[in-house]
């Protein structure tokens, strides 16, 4: 079984300011690791993933996450946070390449104050 | 942008009625899924196919069902639809291997009244 459990469904920042989302997953195997990213009235993106190998991971948008398999954490930072950056984020895991399907977590919308 | 279509788009339907919703991709991709989005909820996985024909119910299938006889289509039935049904619905997809991430559609917005 796997799951994923998001800190904080609201996380607003100044414009400028470093950008801090968490995610804690739980899986019986070696996981893949998503971060999505979902704007007003459209489907989730890719921002970046884990598979295997380097554990820190860049996505678009000068996003970034670390694997870190000690704590079953996967945050994901920006350094600077841009008004375009204001979007909801989605956390996902997946048991591996062989499993046929990802876990979400329940989202965290970013609000990006100027 | 991936090749995936949703349609329709938006609709209102009344409740006991039968409601069909399509995805179309353009990928040849294995997998399919249909995931339901609700506020406080995130998705939550209704139902995906792992390949023409084939099948799996996920953590929310009651009151669904789904056909895939096309690699590219991707079916999502509501047997006859109720107000908890009132929902966006993605469908997406992904490949049996390499990235293994998801490909979303653009959503249909349902409300049943």
């Amino acid at each position: 079984a796997q799951s994923v459990t998001q800190l904080g469904s609201h996380v607003s920042v100044s414009e400028g300011a470093l950008v801090l989302l968490r995610c804690n997953y739980s899986s019986s195997v070696p996981p893949y690791l998503f971060w999505y990213v979902q704007y007003p009235n459209q489907g989730l993106q890719l921002l970046l993933k884990y598979t295997t190998g380097a554990t820190l991971v860049k996505g678009i948008n000068g996003f970034e996450a670390e694997f870190k398999k000690s704590e079953t954490s996967f945050h994901l930072t920006k350094p600077s946070a841009h008004m375009s950056d204001a979007a909801e984020y989605f956390c996902a895991v997946r048991a591996g390449a062989n499993a046929g399907k990802s876990t979400f977590g329940d989202g965290t919308t970013l609000t990006v104050k100027p | 942008d991936a090749g995936i279509t949703q349609s329709p788009r938006h609709k209102v339907t009344e409740t006991g009625t039968p409601v069909t919703l399509r995805c179309h991709q353009t990928e040849n991709h294995r997998y399919m899924y249909w995931y339901r989005q609700d506020p406080g909820h995130g998705l939550r996985l209704i139902h995906y196919s792992y390949g023409v024909k084939d099948t799996d119910k996920g953590e929310v299938s009651d009151g669904y069902s789904v056909s895939r006889s096309k690699t590219e289509d991707f079916l999502l039935t509501l047997e006859s639809a109720t107000s908890s049904q009132t929902s966006v619905y993605f469908c997406a997809i992904s490949a049996l291997s390499g990235g293994v991430e998801q490909y979303f559609g653009p959503g249909t917005r349902l409300t049943v009244t």
